[in-house]
């Protein structure tokens, strides 16, 4: 399978703990995109990796969230300090350099905060 | 900033009869729109893509959608609704040199038998 892939597909943690996602993109794919989506509505995005750099980053990206993608190749997105608020699914998408921006998304991470 | 309106957060059709679900964007400039659908605990799936060219496009499992300037809309339909199209379906639209998209809130497809 050369999809987008994302671990783990489910999550549940106790408020206050950290927390760590991984995404693995298409292999030939630069861009790669974090979006959070909850429960009857679209996803939100958070921030967006062309390459190794960091690129953009939504307001909806509180100091608690933090994401790299150290060799341009898979990224992490961590939460610390989770909130009962963050519980979400969490999707990662990734694109190739040119085009029109379409997205190849993987399953999504699915956080319970307790 | 661009925005994207899909009207109804639920349509229910009876199978076999033509399925319509709306997508309103706001843009200045043409856009890139894409349908993309979500089944329950799944990521998120292409379905068709308007970029430039034919403002009839075709997707997979047999949608389709036209791109109307005038309107700026860009309704998905399909002909014969089947029990396999129930899911969730998000309009999205494409903005900034990042190509990142903007989402509508999505339409749940409920088809009764």
């Amino acid at each position: 399978d050369t999809g987008v892939s994302q671990d783990p597909r489910h999550k549940i943690t106790k408020r206050g703990q950290n927390v760590t996602f991984r995404c693995d993109p298409i292999s030939e794919h630069n861009r790669l995109y974090w979006y959070r989506q909850t429960l009857g509505q679209g996803p939100e995005f958070l921030t967006y990796f062309q390459n190794e750099a960091q690129l953009e980053k939504s307001r909806l990206l509180s100091d608690r969230f933090s994401a790299e993608r150290p060799k341009g190749s898979f990224s992490t997105l961590e939460i610390q300090r989770t909130e009962q608020g963050d519980s979400a699914m969490y999707l990662c998408a990734s694109s190739l350099p040119q085009g029109t921006g379409e997205q190849f998304f993987g399953p999504g991470t699915r956080l319970t905060v307790l | 900033a661009q925005s994207v309106t899909q009207l109804g957060s639920h349509v229910s059709v009876s199978e076999g009869a033509l399925v319509l679900l709306r997508c309103n964007y706001s843009s200045s400039v043409p856009p890139y729109l894409f349908w993309y659908v979500q089944y329950p605990n799944q990521g998120l799936q292409l379905l068709l893509k308007y970029t430039t060219g034919a403002t009839l496009v075709k997707g997979i499992n047999g949608f389709e959608a036209e791109f109307k300037k005038s309107e700026t809309s860009f309704h998905l339909t399909k002909p014969s609704a089947h029990m396999s199209d129930a899911a969730e379906y998000f309009c999205a639209v494409s903005e900034g040199s990042n190509y990142q998209l903007i989402w509508g809130a999505g339409t749940k497809l409920i088809i009764k038998p």
